[in-house]
Order: structure tokens, then C-alpha cells, then sequence
């Protein structure tokens, strides 16, 4: 099978713009979470989807968002980009729902805010 | 709130040695999930095992050993006669079970793991 796959693996953007990042779930796979990723604060939750529906929701700013798709592909948005939004954004799918099933990961996009 | 600690931030070993990574947790729930992650230099975290809470038997896959204590709230990562290949950042992970469930993870903050040639 596929791994998971996020496009692009690397974006560089200025303050103040807009970006959306995608992600491929392995085959079969209805969870999608999302986590960013910064020297400084470490691996946190964004949210989480499973079948269309957001499930959970981390600690972020409006500005961050995202959804899901019927064939389980997501994606997420950042508006009004800030330096501080530059981190390495993570993709994760799973089997099933609940906090059961491991997270499989992407390798990630790399964005950079100027 | 559910924390990790990896005390370690970085460890550098030789070839061959042994090394144990630390994880250290608290939660308030009776039922969760303690997980360990790789992440080489490519980026991706690769899954490495998953325990829940019930289960306090110590496992084994390889060179790789896992020491889960609740008494301690411990879940510590050993790695026996370690490869340069090893060398990655190590994160230990806790999902607590709510009702619903949510594929939620509360990281720790890695420990950077270098074995020399």
C-alpha cells in the first residue's frame, strides 16, 4: 500500500498570505489528523477528521483549518500567515476511529513564512 | 492534562551500546494508549509500538525493548547494541480513551538519539 502523502513538501510564503496543504491517507484509512511541528513547541495536535466530521480540535487560532473529503483525502488552511506559523506540518492517517488504532505519518511540508 | 517528559533531550552513543531512551508520563484516565515514534532525518514519524494501559508485560522485537511501569508512570525505550542507522529523534506519545474517541496524541519533546561509527 501507499504511504501517506502530503503536497507540497515545501512552501515559502509571506506574511499575511494564505496556504493550503494536502494530504493522501493510506488506502482504506478514514482518520486524518494533523499536527505541526516547531523546534521550539514540539509535536501538537491540530485536529482530526474521520468521515468528513472534525472530531477534535487542538489549541490553534482561527486562522487554522481544514477538512475532509468523501474519499477520506484532507486538507488543511492557514489564513493570514504569521512568522510563528513556520513549522513542518504533519499528516497522519488511521485504520479506525477512537484511540485505538496507530497514526501513520507523511513526510510532511516544510513552511516557511517571510 | 495529560504531559510527557523525555528528560534526554539529546544522547550520543557508540556503536554497539546499549541505550535507553526515558519516557515518563501523567494522565488521569484509567484507560490510554503510550506509544513510540521515530523520526529520521526524512521526516516522516514511523511507528515503533503501541501499549495500552491493561497491559504492563514488557516486549521485545529485535533489538528493540520496551519497559512499561505504571506504578512509575514509565514507559521506557531500549535499544540493544545500537547502529548508526538508529540515529533519529525518539518521541514517546499518550492518547487517552474518551468516550468517542479522538485520535489525539500529546507528544513528548523527542530525544535526539546520535550513534557514531
Amino acid at each position: 500500500k501507499a504511504g501517506v502523502t502530503q503536497t507540497p513538501r515545501y512552501l515559502i510564503k509571506t506574511r499575511g498570505q494564505q496556504v493550503t496543504l494536502s494530504c493522501s491517507p493510506i488506502s482504506g484509512h478514514r482518520s486524518v489528523s494533523w499536527y505541526q511541528q516547531t523546534p521550539g513547541q514540539g509535536l501538537q495536535f491540530l485536529f482530526e477528521y474521520f468521515s468528513e466530521t472534525q472530531r477534535n480540535k487542538g489549541n490553534f487560532p482561527g486562522r487554522f483549518s481544514g477538512r475532509q473529503f468523501s474519499n477520506s483525502r484532507s486538507e488543511m488552511n492557514v489564513s493570514t500567515l504569521e512568522l510563528g506559523d513556520s513549522a513542518l506540518y504533519l499528516c497522519a492517517s488511521s485504520e479506525g476511529q477512537g484511540a485505538y488504532s496507530p497514526l501513520h505519518f507523511g513526510n510532511g511540508t516544510r513552511l516557511t513564512v517571510t | 492534562a495529560q504531559k510527557v517528559t523525555q528528560a534526554q533531550t539529546e544522547i550520543s552513543v557508540v556503536e554497539k551500546e546499549d541505550v535507553t531512551l526515558d519516557c515518563v508520563y501523567e494522565t488521569r484516565d484509567t484507560t490510554y494508549y503510550l506509544f513510540w515514534y521515530k523520526q529520521p532525518p526524512s521526516g516522516e514519524l514511523v511507528f515503533l509500538i503501541r501499549r495500552n494501559s491493561f497491559d504492563e508485560q514488557n516486549e521485545i522485537s529485535g533489538r528493540y525493548s520496551w519497559n512499561f511501569q505504571k506504578s512509575t508512570s514509565s514507559f521506557n525505550f531500549t535499544i540493544t547494541a545500537s547502529q548508526v542507522v538508529d540515529s533519529a529523534v525518539y518521541f514517546c506519545a499518550l492518547s487517552e480513551a474518551p468516550q468517542g474517541g479522538s485520535e489525539k496524541l500529546v507528544f513528548g519533546k523527542g530525544t535526539k538519539l546520535t550513534v557514531n561509527p
